[in-house]
């Protein structure tokens, strides 16, 4: 198994471009979530979803859009990239959304914003 | 609303030294609380978690943490540490749905 799959790992964009930052898991599982990280702020919730077709925000969603076609995949769109969305984002998964279930993560995609 | 705090961004120990990461969280529920560890360039792996069955928890590598409800913490402990424990340690609770709330994330690095 592969486990929880981003693409791409590293991205360049410039000011105003948009872009999709993809994750697939091929576990099954139900509930899936997008955090970024950035330097003394520890990981902070943007989106996450509880089964296909449900989506929902977290803590910092604004400049940021998801959906769930399908149980496998969660992409995240960027609409129209600032500086301030320059961070390492990260792709998670857990069988269900409950909350003694560990999440599974990603190696994450590292993102600059010029 | 839950929250946790992580004492300390950066700790530094010799090689076979004891490793102590502190964390305490604020919860108006019972918690569940994990603890992750990030390696360069790496997600983050799963070391231990408390669901509640009991209070010492015993993880990967030699780590492990208690919970005690009075102090409202969770620490992470390791008898003798070794360079290859060198990277970031997050303390995370569980909020409602299966969200996590993380820590801000402490350093730990092994000196020889």
């Amino acid at each position: 198994n592969a486990g929880v799959t981003q693409t791409p790992k590293f991205q360049v964009l410039k000011t105003g471009q948009s872009m999709t930052l993809q994750c697939a898991q091929d576990m099954n599982h139900e509930y899936m979530s997008w955090y970024r990280q950035d330097p003394g702020m520890g990981l902070r919730l943007i989106h996450y979803s509880v089964g296909a077709g449900i989506t929902d925000q977290g803590e910092v969603p604004n400049g940021y859009n998801v959906s769930r076609s399908t149980t496998e995949d969660f992409p995240l769109r960027l609409l129209s990239a600032a500086p301030s969305q320059t961070s390492v984002y990260f792709c998670a998964s857990s069988r269900q959304a409950y909350s003694n279930q560990p999440q599974h993560f990603g190696d994450g995609t590292r993102l600059s914003i010029l | 609303a839950q929250s946790v705090t992580q004492l300390g961004s950066h700790v530094s120990v010799s090689e076979g030294a004891l490793v102590l990461l502190r964390c305490n969280y604020s919860s108006s529920v019972p918690p569940y609380l994990f603890w992750y560890v990030q390696y360069p360039n790496q997600g983050l792996q799963l070391l231990l978690k408390y669901t509640s069955a009991a209070t010492l928890v015993k993880g990967i590598n030699g780590f492990e943490a208690e919970f005690k409800k009075s102090e409202t913490s969770f620490h992470l402990t390791k008898p003798s540490a070794h360079m290859s424990d060198a990277a970031e340690y997050f303390c995370a609770v569980s909020a409602q749905g299966g969200k996590l709330i993380f820590g801000q994330g402490t350093e730990l690095s092994v000196k020889p």
